[in-house]
């Protein structure tokens, strides 16, 4: 069963536009939530986190947001640049990172 | 500072052969985790370690074995290849609940 889910499995934006890439669940005793980002050849990098107690949280040009009553997340972008052409998981977990589980990837392509 | 080492980064192995995927970090992580990662499909989460000599399996264990002698060490066994098992293998560290995970750049297995 997936339980986190990202329904684009890729998007095209242009340099310095936003990307805005979206993550849904289905298990309400997730509370800690991450974005990571792959390059080919490479192990996930960590991005951005958030936790259940708040609803934004901001580092430098990402932005991730949540929104628990819809169990949505999403990553903002701003400005996008062609060095983050790369797929981007979302995963959630229950907070002891265990129970672990992550989206299939959205594939980020930033057009000069 | 190496981080999450892997070994080796490619492999191919015939039906019915064993191997022994290896994973190290220098972090002093007490948590490390094996994922499989298959297309289109997020990381599927194996085995896992909460510390030295304790380990317990995760959403897909089914033909693999783990063990934790050391805290550095993490190695995932194949004891009997099957073509099913052919994935891209990430490991992973991380200190506690609530932390992000800090993965290896992965190993490719075939498996004919």
């Amino acid at each position: 069963d997936q339980q986190v889910k990202q329904n684009s499995p890729s998007l095209s934006v242009q340099e310095g536009r936003i990307s805005i890439l979206n993550c849904d669940y289905t298990n309400s005793m997730f509370d800690y939530f991450l974005w990571y980002k792959k390059y080919p050849a490479e192990g996930p990098t960590f991005l951005i986190s958030i936790s259940s107690i708040k609803d934004k949280n901001e580092d430098g040009r990402f932005t991730v947001f949540l929104n628990k009553s819809a169990k949505h997340l999403s990553l903002h972008i701003v400005p996008s640049q062609p060095g983050d052409s790369a797929v981007y998981f979302c995963a959630a977990s229950g907070g002891n990172n265990n129970d672990m589980r992550f989206g299939a990837g959205t594939r980020l392509t930033v057009k000069p | 500072n190496a981080g999450v080492t892997q070994t080796p980064k490619f492999q191919v192995l015939k039906t019915g052969q064993s191997m022994t995927l290896l994973c190290a970090q220098d972090m002093n992580h007490e948590y490390m985790s094996w994922y499989r990662q298959d297309p289109g499909m997020g990381l599927r989460l194996i085995h896992y370690s909460v510390g030295a000599g304790i380990t317990d399996q995760g959403e897909v264990p089914n033909g693999y074995n783990v063990s934790r002698s050391t805290t550095e060490d993490f190695p995932l066994r194949l004891l009997s290849a099957a073509p099913s098992q052919t994935s891209v293998y990430f490991c992973a560290s991380w200190q506690g609940s609530n932390q992000p995970q800090h993965f290896g750049d992965g190993t490719r297995l075939s498996i004919l």
